[in-house]
């Protein structure tokens, strides 16, 4: 089955505790890209990546990093984790960056307190 | 800049009465125009799309017409279900562009029995 898979679904942590959000693609997609969802904002991109070793920053950057070793992993790193950064985080793919649709995983939701 | 416009939330219906949910966009270029839909505890799944103007999206009953002159894109089902119940996002992406979908605010539709 076609899919994005994140992991964990839920986390909790405190203040300065370095995570990292797991992401994988099965439909071989160049695209990646992570967003936050928070209420009142829709979604909003943090990072995106067009293919192997090529990321950049989205409109969210701030307090996050990633990294594309490999074409269906893309990870999101959260160094030294803040409460501003408690929210709904997605991880999406597509086949290119023209109009495919983009296909979601089923978030995770990360408690900083 | 670009911009996504939903009319606020949540919207209660009745079942099987008609939905319209306005969205309206601001683009440089030419964008193509989306409507996801996200149940509770899921990621967003793609609903319909229009990729030119006056391109009507369809799917599970919901219609959208790409409308260039009003630059809007309102969604609409004739009759709503129960099952029908969820957050809509409306998102447009531009083909010139890193190919970040930009997202509304959502609008969440309560459909009572």
């Amino acid at each position: 089955e076609a899919q994005v898979t994140q992991n964990p679904r839920y986390l909790i942590t405190v203040t300065g505790k370095k995570l990292t959000v797991t992401c994988s693609q099965n439909m071989n997609h160049e695209y990646m890209s992570w967003y936050r969802q928070d209420p009142g904002l829709g979604l909003r991109q943090i990072y995106y990546s067009m293919n192997v070793e090529v990321t950049d920053k989205g409109d969210v950057p701030e307090g996050y990093k990633v990294s594309r070793k490999e074409k269906r992993n893309f990870p999101l790193i959260l160094e030294s984790p803040s409460p501003n950064q408690t929210s709904l985080y997605f991880c999406a793919s597509k086949a290119d960056r023209r109009n495919s649709p983009l296909h979601f995983g089923n978030g995770t939701r990360l408690t900083v307190t | 800049g670009n911009s996504v416009t939903q009319m606020e939330g949540p919207v209660t219906l009745s079942e099987e009465a008609f939905l319209t949910i306005n969205c309206t966009y601001t683009a440089t270029g030419y964008p193509s125009l989306f409507w996801y839909v996200q149940y509770p505890g899921e990621g967003l799944q793609l609903l319909l799309k229009a990729t030119k103007a006056d391109d009507k999206g369809s799917n599970k009953g919901f219609e959208a017409t790409y409308r260039k002159e009003t630059t809007s894109f309102h969604l609409e089902k004739g009759s709503v279900q129960v099952s029908d119940s969820a957050v809509y996002f409306c998102a447009l992406t531009l083909s010139s562009n890193t190919g970040k979908l930009i997202f509304g605010q959502g609008t969440t539709l309560q459909v009572k029995p």
